[in-house]
Order: C-alpha cells, then structure tokens, then sequence
C-alpha cells in the first residue's frame, strides 16, 4: 500500500538555528499536505502543495513539492521556541483517505 | 475548515470493557475518519467513516474490534471493544470536506486501558 516516508524522525536545534524535514511517498501523489502538532495536542493543517515543483512560504517556513510529485520538504529559518512540536507530511492521491508521513520531532533550545 | 467537538478528551477503562469516543462537525463533511496515535508516534489510520453504510477498515483493523457508525454527515462514533492495555493510545477523528483538501482534527482521546 501507499507510504509515506519521513526524516529525521528528531531533531534538536539551537533558536535561531534553520531546520528541515524531508517527506518521500513511495507513490505519485495528487498533492501534499503538512501539518503541525504542538505537544499535547492535535494536528493542525499547515499548507497544502498540489503542482509539481511548487514552492510556498509561509514567513519563515517554506514548503516544496518535487518535480516527480513524490517527495517534499519544510525548511523553517531562524527557529524560535514557538516552531516546538512534530511536523508531519501528508499525502493525499485523488482521493480522500489521507497518509500521514512519521512526523519530524522538533525541540527547539532557547 | 470545520471545528470537530470529540469526547471524552481522555479516560482510564477497565480491561474487557468497551469505550465509545464521539465526534460531532460544526458543519456537514463529506468524509470522516478514524485514527489511533501512539505518543510521540504518526498517525494510524484505522479506517473511513461512511455515512449510512459500513466502514472501510484498513489493514490490521477489524469492525469486530472497531465497530463505527456514521448516522449522518456531521455526526460519527468509534467503539473501541474488549480492550486490553495494548488498545492504550490517542484516538483522533477527522473530516474532509472535498477530496485532495484539508484534513481537520478533533482534539483526541487519551485513552489508558489498566
């Protein structure tokens, strides 16, 4: 079936330090979804990418969408402690049913 | 997007019994689903809300076990059955309105099976 593949699964930085996650499906996808959740509570939609190779900001975060519409990327610049929490890519392939990737765990150290 | 209402927020069963988590939508959606979350871990989808018929359970996930209910487009129940400590984890519901949009969340159940 359907996967979507996340990396790193933690990661550590210093405020003020860049980060990225990077999300792989083992299919096309029709688009991808990113979603943010702070601990203790649930996923919060974060962007949506539907075209190949799009690119989309969102203040310091920038969201990609491969060529191949296969993979994706969040790069958030200049971390602050409010970027705390697990950012998760989701997958969607022309339907509803949407796949969540593993989710990067994000600990930002003030 | 939609706000999802789902309780209980959290509660501790005993083993053998059966809890039923329910969520309501501000708004009609056309699909629901089921999720179980372990701390720290992803999403596991456990399977799509259909209204007025059965569920779609994916793999690994059985209505025995899961039983769900859709009565309406705004409304959805998952009954978690028979549970042992394994069954401990977060719940979630969510709803699409379109396909390829958004998914929105209800706030979770915490659930701890002693």
């Amino acid at each position: 079936g359907q996967q979507v593949m996340q990396i790193p699964q933690y990661q550590h930085v210093q405020e003020g330090e860049d980060f990225t996650t990077y999300c792989n499906s083992s299919t096309t996808l029709s688009n991808i979804q990113w979603y943010k959740q702070r601990p203790g509570g649930h996923p919060v939609f974060l962007i949506q990418l539907v075209k190949s190779g799009e690119v989309k900001k969102q203040k310091r975060l920038t969201f990609q969408f491969g060529e191949a519409k296969k993979n994706s990327s969040l790069h958030i610049t200049a971390t602050q402690t409010t970027d705390v929490g697990t950012y998760f890519c989701a997958g969607q392939t022309g339907g509803f049913k949407t796949i969540f990737g593993a989710g990067t765990r994000l600990f930002v150290k003030a | 997007s939609a706000v999802i209402s789902q309780k209980p927020s959290r509660d501790i069963c005993q083993r053998g019994t059966s809890l039923t988590i329910q969520c309501q939508v501000d708004s009609q959606v056309t699909m629901m689903f089921w999720y179980r979350q372990q701390p720290g871990q992803s999403l596991t989808l456990i399977a799509t809300a259909n209204q007025g018929s059965e569920a779609t359970y994916e793999s690994g996930f059985v209505i025995d076990k899961f039983p769900i209910s859709r009565p309406n487009l705004t409304f959805s129940t998952l009954t978690v059955s028979n549970m042992s400590p394994e069954d401990s984890s977060i719940y979630l519901c969510s709803g699409l309105r379109v396909a390829n949009t958004e998914a929105f969340f209800g706030q979770g159940t915490r659930l701890t099976v002693v």
